[in-house]
Protein backbone atom coordinates (compact mmCIF):
# COMPACT_ATOMS: atom_id res chain seq x y z
CA UNK A 1 0.00 0.00 0.00
CA UNK A 2 1.43 3.69 -1.55
CA UNK A 3 1.66 5.90 2.31
CA UNK A 4 2.99 9.20 2.43
CA UNK A 5 3.49 10.33 6.31
CA UNK A 6 4.12 13.83 6.97
CA UNK A 7 5.91 15.12 9.90
CA UNK A 8 3.46 17.31 12.51
CA UNK A 9 2.28 20.61 13.09
CA UNK A 10 4.73 23.51 13.34
CA UNK A 11 4.31 26.78 14.81
CA UNK A 12 7.22 28.98 13.91
CA UNK A 13 7.66 32.81 14.44
CA UNK A 14 8.35 35.26 11.77
CA UNK A 15 12.03 34.94 10.29
CA UNK A 16 12.30 31.26 11.31
CA UNK A 17 13.24 28.78 9.48
CA UNK A 18 11.63 25.28 8.64
CA UNK A 19 12.11 22.11 6.93
CA UNK A 20 8.67 19.36 6.76
CA UNK A 21 8.55 16.05 5.54
CA UNK A 22 7.14 13.28 3.84
CA UNK A 23 7.71 9.81 3.97
CA UNK A 24 6.97 7.65 1.34
CA UNK A 25 6.57 3.68 1.34
CA UNK A 26 4.82 0.45 0.00
CA UNK A 27 6.35 1.52 -3.40
CA UNK A 28 9.84 2.60 -5.37
CA UNK A 29 10.74 5.58 -3.59
CA UNK A 30 13.34 6.71 -6.71
CA UNK A 31 10.57 6.29 -9.67
CA UNK A 32 7.81 8.81 -9.05
CA UNK A 33 7.78 12.05 -8.40
CA UNK A 34 6.64 13.70 -5.30
CA UNK A 35 5.07 17.43 -5.28
CA UNK A 36 4.11 19.89 -3.34
CA UNK A 37 0.44 21.31 -2.74
CA UNK A 38 -0.29 24.57 -0.64
CA UNK A 39 -3.50 25.21 0.80
CA UNK A 40 -3.77 28.57 2.90
CA UNK A 41 -6.81 28.82 5.59
CA UNK A 42 -10.36 28.56 3.66
CA UNK A 43 -8.72 28.72 -0.12
CA UNK A 44 -7.97 26.11 -2.84
CA UNK A 45 -5.06 24.31 -4.07
CA UNK A 46 -1.80 25.60 -5.09
CA UNK A 47 0.72 23.51 -6.64
CA UNK A 48 4.40 24.33 -5.53
CA UNK A 49 6.56 22.53 -7.13
CA UNK A 50 8.08 18.80 -7.36
CA UNK A 51 10.98 16.72 -7.19
CA UNK A 52 12.15 13.37 -8.51
CA UNK A 53 14.20 11.51 -6.07
CA UNK A 54 16.06 9.39 -8.21
CA UNK A 55 18.02 12.35 -9.48
CA UNK A 56 16.76 15.15 -7.75
CA UNK A 57 15.58 17.07 -10.68
CA UNK A 58 13.15 19.66 -9.17
CA UNK A 59 10.85 22.16 -10.76
CA UNK A 60 9.39 25.05 -9.09
CA UNK A 61 5.90 26.93 -9.79
CA UNK A 62 7.19 30.52 -10.64
CA UNK A 63 5.35 32.00 -7.87
CA UNK A 64 7.26 29.64 -5.61
CA UNK A 65 10.47 29.74 -6.70
CA UNK A 66 13.02 31.39 -4.65
CA UNK A 67 10.76 31.71 -1.51
CA UNK A 68 10.91 27.86 -0.74
CA UNK A 69 13.13 25.11 -1.19
CA UNK A 70 12.68 21.26 -2.26
CA UNK A 71 15.53 18.15 -1.46
CA UNK A 72 14.82 14.59 -0.90
CA UNK A 73 17.00 12.09 0.50
CA UNK A 74 16.20 8.80 -1.00
CA UNK A 75 18.85 6.41 1.41
CA UNK A 76 15.47 7.45 3.31
CA UNK A 77 12.76 7.84 1.18
CA UNK A 78 11.82 11.58 2.26
CA UNK A 79 10.86 14.38 0.82
CA UNK A 80 11.60 17.58 2.04
CA UNK A 81 9.82 21.43 1.84
CA UNK A 82 12.02 24.06 3.60
CA UNK A 83 11.72 27.84 4.44
CA UNK A 84 14.92 29.88 5.11
CA UNK A 85 13.01 33.01 6.56
CA UNK A 86 8.99 32.21 7.29
CA UNK A 87 6.55 35.14 6.84
CA UNK A 88 3.32 35.01 8.21
CA UNK A 89 1.70 34.40 4.33
CA UNK A 90 3.14 30.80 4.83
CA UNK A 91 0.93 30.22 6.94
CA UNK A 92 -0.91 27.01 5.36
CA UNK A 93 -1.75 23.71 5.09
CA UNK A 94 1.27 21.88 2.71
CA UNK A 95 0.53 18.79 1.16
CA UNK A 96 3.15 16.28 -0.71
CA UNK A 97 1.46 13.97 -2.95
CA UNK A 98 2.91 11.64 -5.57
CA UNK A 99 2.70 11.36 -9.35
CA UNK A 100 3.77 8.56 -11.46
CA UNK A 101 3.91 10.16 -14.40
CA UNK A 102 6.08 13.24 -15.57
CA UNK A 103 6.88 16.75 -13.29
CA UNK A 104 3.27 17.70 -14.77
CA UNK A 105 1.10 15.04 -13.91
CA UNK A 106 -1.72 14.40 -11.81
CA UNK A 107 -1.10 13.42 -7.88
CA UNK A 108 -2.52 9.71 -7.36
CA UNK A 109 -1.85 9.81 -3.71
CA UNK A 110 -1.20 12.61 -0.82
CA UNK A 111 -0.32 13.09 2.40
CA UNK A 112 -2.20 13.61 5.48
CA UNK A 113 -1.08 17.29 5.76
CA UNK A 114 1.58 19.23 7.35
CA UNK A 115 -0.35 22.44 9.20
CA UNK A 116 2.31 25.46 9.63
CA UNK A 117 1.09 28.22 11.41
CA UNK A 118 3.53 31.27 11.30
CA UNK A 119 2.82 34.26 14.02
CA UNK A 120 4.38 36.43 15.98
CA UNK B 1 0.17 30.65 -17.63
CA UNK B 2 -3.85 28.33 -18.08
CA UNK B 3 -6.03 29.75 -15.52
CA UNK B 4 -8.83 26.83 -14.78
CA UNK B 5 -12.06 27.97 -13.64
CA UNK B 6 -14.57 25.67 -11.72
CA UNK B 7 -18.41 26.69 -12.36
CA UNK B 8 -20.63 27.23 -9.77
CA UNK B 9 -18.62 28.05 -6.41
CA UNK B 10 -21.51 26.19 -4.49
CA UNK B 11 -24.01 23.55 -5.45
CA UNK B 12 -26.50 22.45 -3.23
CA UNK B 13 -28.55 19.12 -4.14
CA UNK B 14 -30.29 16.96 -2.52
CA UNK B 15 -29.33 12.83 -1.31
CA UNK B 16 -30.45 10.86 -4.29
CA UNK B 17 -29.71 13.72 -7.15
CA UNK B 18 -27.76 13.97 -9.95
CA UNK B 19 -24.94 16.45 -9.51
CA UNK B 20 -22.72 18.18 -12.74
CA UNK B 21 -19.58 20.08 -12.48
CA UNK B 22 -18.08 21.83 -14.25
CA UNK B 23 -14.62 23.14 -15.25
CA UNK B 24 -13.23 25.34 -18.41
CA UNK B 25 -9.61 26.19 -19.35
CA UNK B 26 -8.10 29.05 -20.63
CA UNK B 27 -6.35 27.19 -23.22
CA UNK B 28 -6.89 23.69 -24.59
CA UNK B 29 -5.60 20.96 -22.03
CA UNK B 30 -6.08 17.77 -24.24
CA UNK B 31 -7.81 15.51 -21.72
CA UNK B 32 -4.69 16.08 -19.29
CA UNK B 33 -7.31 16.66 -17.27
CA UNK B 34 -7.97 15.59 -13.18
CA UNK B 35 -10.95 15.98 -10.38
CA UNK B 36 -10.22 15.24 -6.99
CA UNK B 37 -12.62 15.60 -3.61
CA UNK B 38 -11.44 16.92 -0.51
CA UNK B 39 -13.54 16.67 2.75
CA UNK B 40 -13.15 19.13 5.61
CA UNK B 41 -10.09 17.87 7.50
CA UNK B 42 -8.64 15.47 4.96
CA UNK B 43 -6.18 15.31 2.33
CA UNK B 44 -7.69 15.93 -1.71
CA UNK B 45 -8.15 12.05 -2.80
CA UNK B 46 -8.09 11.56 -6.77
CA UNK B 47 -11.08 10.60 -8.24
CA UNK B 48 -10.57 10.72 -12.33
CA UNK B 49 -7.72 11.29 -14.45
CA UNK B 50 -7.48 11.20 -17.84
CA UNK B 51 -10.56 13.33 -17.96
CA UNK B 52 -12.74 10.13 -17.74
CA UNK B 53 -10.75 7.29 -15.85
CA UNK B 54 -11.76 6.76 -12.45
CA UNK B 55 -9.03 5.76 -10.18
CA UNK B 56 -8.82 3.02 -8.46
CA UNK B 57 -11.28 2.42 -6.14
CA UNK B 58 -13.74 5.44 -7.20
CA UNK B 59 -17.30 4.21 -7.43
CA UNK B 60 -18.66 4.11 -10.70
CA UNK B 61 -20.93 6.80 -10.35
CA UNK B 62 -18.51 9.51 -10.39
CA UNK B 63 -17.98 9.91 -13.85
CA UNK B 64 -15.56 12.49 -15.98
CA UNK B 65 -16.20 13.85 -19.73
CA UNK B 66 -14.44 16.33 -21.86
CA UNK B 67 -12.14 17.52 -23.60
CA UNK B 68 -10.13 20.66 -24.94
CA UNK B 69 -11.50 23.18 -22.89
CA UNK B 70 -14.50 22.11 -21.59
CA UNK B 71 -14.70 19.55 -18.55
CA UNK B 72 -17.97 18.03 -16.83
CA UNK B 73 -17.22 15.86 -13.72
CA UNK B 74 -21.16 14.03 -12.77
CA UNK B 75 -21.89 12.62 -9.48
CA UNK B 76 -25.10 10.01 -10.53
CA UNK B 77 -26.99 9.67 -7.16
CA UNK B 78 -25.45 11.67 -3.99
CA UNK B 79 -24.49 10.08 -0.97
CA UNK B 80 -24.06 11.48 2.08
CA UNK B 81 -20.19 10.92 1.82
CA UNK B 82 -20.03 13.03 -1.35
CA UNK B 83 -20.98 16.51 0.16
CA UNK B 84 -17.45 18.08 -0.44
CA UNK B 85 -14.91 20.30 -2.15
CA UNK B 86 -13.92 18.88 -5.76
CA UNK B 87 -11.36 20.37 -7.69
CA UNK B 88 -10.28 20.29 -11.18
CA UNK B 89 -6.37 20.07 -11.82
CA UNK B 90 -4.75 20.82 -16.12
CA UNK B 91 -1.21 18.74 -16.41
CA UNK B 92 -0.90 19.48 -20.03
CA UNK B 93 1.15 22.44 -19.65
CA UNK B 94 4.03 23.89 -17.99
CA UNK B 95 4.02 26.08 -15.52
CA UNK B 96 1.81 24.58 -13.74
CA UNK B 97 1.27 27.23 -11.40
CA UNK B 98 -2.61 27.90 -12.37
CA UNK B 99 -3.15 24.20 -12.35
CA UNK B 100 -6.02 23.80 -10.02
CA UNK B 101 -9.44 25.68 -9.90
CA UNK B 102 -11.15 27.18 -7.13
CA UNK B 103 -12.95 24.39 -6.33
CA UNK B 104 -16.70 23.77 -6.27
CA UNK B 105 -18.18 22.80 -2.98
CA UNK B 106 -20.96 20.59 -3.10
CA UNK B 107 -23.67 21.12 0.03
CA UNK B 108 -26.73 19.14 1.32
CA UNK B 109 -29.68 21.07 -0.22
Amino acid sequence: EVQLVQSGAEVKKPGESLKISCKGSGYSFTSYWIGWVRQMPGKGLEWMGIIYPGDSDTRYSPSFQGQVTISADKSISTAYLQWSSLKASDTAMYYCASSRGDYVDYFDYWGQGTLVTVSS
Amino acid sequence: EIVMTQSPATLSVSPGERATLSCRASQSVSSNLAWYQQKPGQAPRLLIYGASTRATGIPARFSGSGSGTEFTLTISSLQSEDFAVYYCQQYNNWPPGGAFGQGTKVEIK
